[in-house]
């Protein structure tokens, strides 16, 4: 069982539809990280919170909007996505930023733009 | 910019054999970490095992360890006994000190066979 949980694990959107994905943590870690993972490809950095802090933004399109409402929970606002928006997101937390930190990742929500 | 590469697509192994799986990485920091992820068919990124760049000692854990070759810039895994449950893509990654990210490989699929 993963100590990372995300919801939807699936979502089918319209390009014009606004959803949310969310990720929770109960390990008290104060690292929150967004991954997006092409099929076939490594994960690809998007953003990192840090004490519920935006301190990354891989320079991200602003369709994608997150959110850290508490330490416990990140938030992956979607608005106007395109199809190559279609991707498996993968969120993770460590419990700090520094360099040796395991990141402990979900199982991820499978995202599929129409 | 840090690269990581892993030069084998997809490897096979018997199972209860040995099987290595390599990784070379570029860099000018001398002191950094190195991962290697485990993700099944489940989707999950599993740590499997890392290494401070600064400690010589290689790292194991359980049937799994790895060749840390510091000034080749060579971090290969070896993964004894191979179980059926090992069968995932491997990924590994680089990170240095600072607010920076964590850098993939491309992966390597491994198969096992019964």
């Amino acid at each position: 069982d993963t100590e990372v949980t995300q919801t939807p694990k699936h979502l089918v959107m319209g390009m014009t539809n606004k959803k949310s994905l969310k990720c929770e943590q109960h390990m008290g870690h104060r690292a929150m990280y967004w991954y997006k993972q092409k099929a076939k490809k490594p994960p690809e950095l998007m953003f990192v919170y840090s004490y519920e802090k935006l301190s990354i933004n891989e320079s991200v399109p602003s369709r994608f909007s997150p959110e850290c409402p508490n330490s416990s929970l990140l938030n992956l606002h979607l608005h106007a996505l395109q199809p190559e928006d279609s991707a498996l997101y993968l969120c993770a937390s460590s419990q700090e930023t520094g360099v040796g930190q395991p990141q402990h990742f979900g199982d991820g929500t499978r995202l599929s733009i129409l | 910019a840090q690269t990581v590469t892993q030069s084998q697509p997809e490897m096979s192994v018997q199972e209860a054999e040995t099987v290595t799986l390599s990784c070379t990485y570029d860099t000018s920091e001398s002191d950094y970490y190195l991962f290697w992820y485990k993700q099944p068919p489940s989707r999950q990124m599993i740590l499997v095992i890392r290494q401070e760049a600064y400690k010589q000692q290689n790292a194991t854990e359980n049937r799994f360890s790895v060749n840390f070759q510091k000034a080749a810039k060579s971090f290969s895994l070896k993964i004894s006994d191979s179980q059926l449950g090992d069968a995932a893509m491997y990924f590994c990654a680089y990170r240095s000190w600072g607010n920076t990210p964590l850098v993939f490989g491309k992966g390597t699929r491994l198969s096992v066979i019964a």
